[in-house]
């Protein structure tokens, strides 16, 4: 089965500063990458996502690249905010699959720092 | 339309006693999914279902089972609670169709087995 491993497992950056968190996966049949924000004793929520034929895609601050060579992906946020802090989850998933069934890292926990 | 609902929100159980983990989504969506999400850790896949009358064993299925007797209900079941059970657990919905894999969580119910 899908594996994901998930660095670092915490990180803290200076408000305004950049983040990135790094994820690899092991099934080459993986092709959906989302990434998940959870707030503390909240649920987890979709920030962004990416697909197999792409190998970057951006909403205001946060953006995601792919490298399916490598099987790896980054979530980039820049700008950060102290509202970014908080735990956050890349995923992999082989839509194709029997039940689109999503395989977690074992999540990051931002600070920002003000 | 409220999305993904579950209850309770809190719930403490005795050791060997039973429950059931409600989970109600009105997105008439096919798939829907069980995870446990243990402290400072990723989510675990419990049980999922692909639609109504069929589920399936995910990653940690020991010690719960699940019915999909309906599109919107999807329980999970406690028979022997044990002290390994105490986690936060969320619950998942995913419309199915083409190009449609954004997995919707649930509040989630933080389960306290003593």
């Amino acid at each position: 089965g899908e594996n994901v491993e998930q660095h670092p497992s915490t990180l803290s950056v200076q408000e305004g500063d950049s983040a990135v968190i790094k994820c690899t996966y092991s099934d080459s049949a993986s092709n959906y990458f989302p990434w998940y924000k959870q707030e503390l004793g909240k649920r987890p929520q979709l920030i962004i996502d990416i697909r197999s034929n792409v190998g970057e895609k951006k909403d205001q601050r946060i953006a995601v690249t792919l490298n399916k060579t490598a099987k790896h992906f980054s979530l980039h946020i820049t700008e950060t905010q102290p509202e970014d802090s908080a735990v956050y989850f890349c995923a992999a998933s082989d839509p194709e699959g029997s039940a689109r069934q999503l395989t977690f890292g074992s999540g990051t926990q931002l600070t920002v720092l003000p | 339309n409220a999305g993904v609902t579950q209850t309770p929100k809190f719930r403490i159980l005795k050791i060997g006693q039973s429950m059931t983990l409600q989970c109600t989504q009105d997105m008439n969506h096919n798939y829907m999914y069980w995870y446990r999400q243990d402290p400072g850790m990723g989510l675990k896949l419990i049980y999922y279902s692909v639609g109504a009358g069929i589920t399936d064993k995910g990653e940690v299925p020991n010690g719960y089972n699940v019915s999909r007797s309906t599109t919107e209900d999807f329980p999970l079941r406690l028979e022997l609670a044990a002290p390994s059970q105490t986690s936060v657990y969320f619950c998942a919905a995913l419309a199915g169709g083409s190009g449609t894999d954004t997995q919707y969580f649930g509040p989630g119910t933080r389960l306290t087995v003593l």
